[in-house]
């Protein structure tokens, strides 16, 4: 199975101020359509994921711009700009890549 | 807009089986996309258990494969997750989807005697 390792556990921010995420893979997300199959979610407390971006970098349907990814084949970045209170939650990156399908381990975020 | 539902019992005991409905709205099973249960444990750990797709073929995880079943009922555009021989490591809160994008509100399921 693909391993997604996510730093940091948590993360503490400042409204206004900007976050990172990170995700690193055990192997290239990269399909052979060219297509890198990193997906980022977002649970909010008390709510099922909501996909925030989809093939490393699209932002999904109604999503702000605040948020974006990049990467390369095996590591990936979400940062999330003038951090507002509604971004608390749990952060997972995912893949779609191949069976099984896999989610890293979470990274919680704070408003401080 | 697609929703999707879950429903089922909060509560089974280790050894039997959990059964699970995913109700579609919105949506027609069989006109496309694969159509997932998805669980996450108490903590934060996510976890992909399967999908029918919209032809019927199924694709479990293999870390579930001799305990899984996914199947549907076309005529109330519903489908469902079996899982057999739970123990107490199967308590996690359940999510059917139409992965990536459209999740079920969950439903917890706790396996204790």
């Amino acid at each position: 199975d693909i391993v997604l390792t996510q730093a940091p556990l948590s993360v503490s921010v400042t409204p206004g101020e900007s976050a990172s995420i990170s995700c690193r893979s055990s192997k290239s997300l990269l399909s052979s359509k060219g297509i890198t199959s990193l997906y980022w979610y977002l649970q909010r407390p008390g709510k099922s994921p909501q996909l925030l971006i989809y093939q490393m970098s699209n932002l999904a349907s109604g999503v702000p711009d605040r948020f974006s990814s990049s990467g390369s084949e095996t590591d990936f970045t979400l940062k999330i700009s003038k951090v507002e209170t509604e971004d608390v939650g749990v952060y997972y990156c995912g893949h779609r890549l191949e069976y099984p399908f896999t989610f890293g381990s979470g990274t919680k975020l704070e408003i401080k | 807009e697609i929703q999707l539902q879950e429903s089922g019992p909060g509560l089974v005991k280790p050894s039997q089986s959990l059964s699970l409905t995913c109700s579609v709205t919105g949506y027609t099973i069989t006109s496309g996309y694969d159509w997932s249960w998805i669980r996450k444990f108490p903590g934060n750990k996510m976890e992909w258990m399967g999908y029918i797709s919209y032809s019927g073929s199924t694709n479990y995880n293999p870390s579930l494969k001799s305990r899984i079943s996914i199947t549907r009922d076309t005529s109330k555009n519903q489908f469902f997750l079996q899982l057999n021989s739970v123990t107490t490591e199967d308590t996690a809160t359940y999510y059917c989807a139409r992965f990536p994008a459209w999740w079920g509100q969950g439903v917890m399921v706790t396996v204790s005697s």
